[in-house]
């Protein structure tokens, strides 16, 4: 079974700061990784459902890098809003996987 | 638009069968592009794939609850349904259903369980 490691666990960024979240899968997964957002006590949203590839309406501050094992997520920018709890999962076979998710705080 | 919506018993005895179902509406089950999911999130802590199933009756778990898990879809329902058995308090959890797309893109509200005598 494919294993996702996401790091950091969690990070502390200023207002307009780029951060980046890093997500190691334990084999080659192509460029089928996901990424998602979860607010405290909200469902998780889907950001990304391919390596690059932003779902609509996720502002353009939000990028994904990686193909093969390594995959990265980098917020631009970052906004207050922007803090949650991020997690990948690797899409490209069953049985599927979630990363241990990264929590940002944005101070 | 698509919403999914999770229902069941919030509480649930440990050695029991928890019985969870997931109606669809705004969109058919039976989308060839589509397989739908079940995610459980232990209280502060991650999101756990547990299982998917595809609208002909294909379906994968996780390794580890592979010998406790049953997945299955009614189509004429629009709905799709998780049974986990011999429970433990390890169980507990918001129990998410989703549809899986490239990515799990439509969320149900979630449905905590909390597995206690």
């Amino acid at each position: 079974d494919v294993q996702m490691t996401q790091s950091p666990i969690s990070l502390s960024a200023s207002v307009g700061d780029r951060v980046t979240i890093t997500c190691r899968a334990s084999e080659d997964i192509n460029v089928w990784v996901a990424w998602y957002q979860q607010k405290s006590g909200q469902v998780p949203k889907l950001l990304m459902h391919i390596a690059f590839g932003l779902e609509r309406g996720v502002p353009s501050r939000f990028s994904g890098t990686g193909s093969g094992t390594d995959f990265t997520l980098t917020i631009s920018n970052l906004q207050p809003e922007d803090s949650a709890t991020y997690y990948c999962q690797q899409a490209n076979m069953f049985p599927l996987a979630f990363g241990g998710g990264t929590k940002v705080e944005v101070k | 638009q698509l919403q999914l919506q999770e229902s069941g018993p919030g509480l649930v005895e440990p050695s029991e069968t928890l019985s969870l179902t997931c109606t669809v509406s705004g969109g058919p089950l039976d989308d060839s592009e589509s397989h739908w999911g079940w995610i459980r999130q232990p209280p502060g802590k991650g999101l756990e794939w547990i299982g998917s199933i595809f609208h002909l009756g294909g379906s994968h778990s996780k390794s580890s609850l592979k010998s406790r898990i049953s997945l299955s879809v009614d189509t004429s329902k629009n709905q799709f349904s998780l049974k986990l058995r011999s429970l433990s308090a390890a169980d507990t959890a918001i129990y998410y259903c989703a549809r899986l797309n490239q990515g799990f893109d439509f969320w149900g509200p979630g449905i905590p369980v909390t597995v206690s005598s």
